[in-house]
């Protein structure tokens, strides 16, 4: 069973707006958070990441939310561009053992 | 450093071949994790060694799939036999030792069994 869920496969944004993905996970030990973004024929690289006393972590135009209650985080790039055309992953581990759950991923296009 | 290193990039193969992946982590990182990318299960953590021996290889789907890591520059993950339903990208990614490190990717070797 999935224990980190991205439910939306794709979704596009026009150039200069404000891209939201979305993650969900089940696990309440979860307490590490990573979003990765690859593009096609490579490997998955880290973007940005958050732990769970933190509901909040911005690195230029990516932003990651996090809503511990909800088990919900998300990741905001303002303003997108056409080089964050990707697929974006999140991540999740708890703080006993190294084992990160992934989600499915979230295919983005940005359109100029 | 040159990152992980995967090999082969592309592999095509008939049902029933043997099929063994390699990947060499980078210098000095204690963890090597294989994971296998489909599109309706995302990346799947398959088996992670620490300091090459192995920790968790809960998520290997069957015992046709088999890894082992003899020592810290190389592992190599062998299907035998292969199946149509193997056909995935698999990703190699190498990290250090504390347990909240990022993990660093291979570039991912796509195969396809016919």
């Amino acid at each position: 069973d999935q224990q980190v869920k991205q439910n939306s496969p794709s979704l596009s944004v026009q150039e200069g707006r404000i891209s939201i993905l979305n993650c969900d996970y089940t696990n309440s030990m979860f307490d590490y958070f990573l979003w990765y973004k690859k593009y096609p024929a490579e490997g998955p690289t880290f973007l940005i990441s958050i732990s769970s006393i933190k509901d909040k972590n911005e690195d230029g135009r990516f932003t990651v939310f996090l809503n511990k209650s909800a088990k919900h985080l998300s990741l905001h790039i303002v303003p997108s561009q056409p080089g964050d055309s990707a697929v974006y992953f999140c991540a999740a581990s708890a703080m006993i053992g190294n084992q990160f759950y992934f989600g499915t991923g979230t295919s983005l296009t940005v359109i100029p | 450093d040159a990152g992980v290193i995967q090999s082969p990039r592309h592999e095509v193969t008939e049902m029933g071949q043997e099929v063994t992946l390699r990947c060499k982590p980078i210098s000095g990182h204690d963890y090597l994790f294989w994971y296998r990318q489909t599109m309706m299960r995302g990346l799947e953590l398959l088996i992670y060694f620490n300091n090459n021996v192995p920790i968790d290889d809960s998520g290997m789907p069957e015992d046709r799939f088999s890894a082992k890591m003899p020592n810290a520059s190389f592992s190599t993950l062998k299907i035998q036999p292969s199946e149509p339903r193997d056909s995935a990208v698999y990703f190699c990614a190498s990290g250090l030792a504390s347990a909240q490190e990022t993990q660093y990717f291979g570039p991912g070797t796509r195969l396809l069994v016919l």
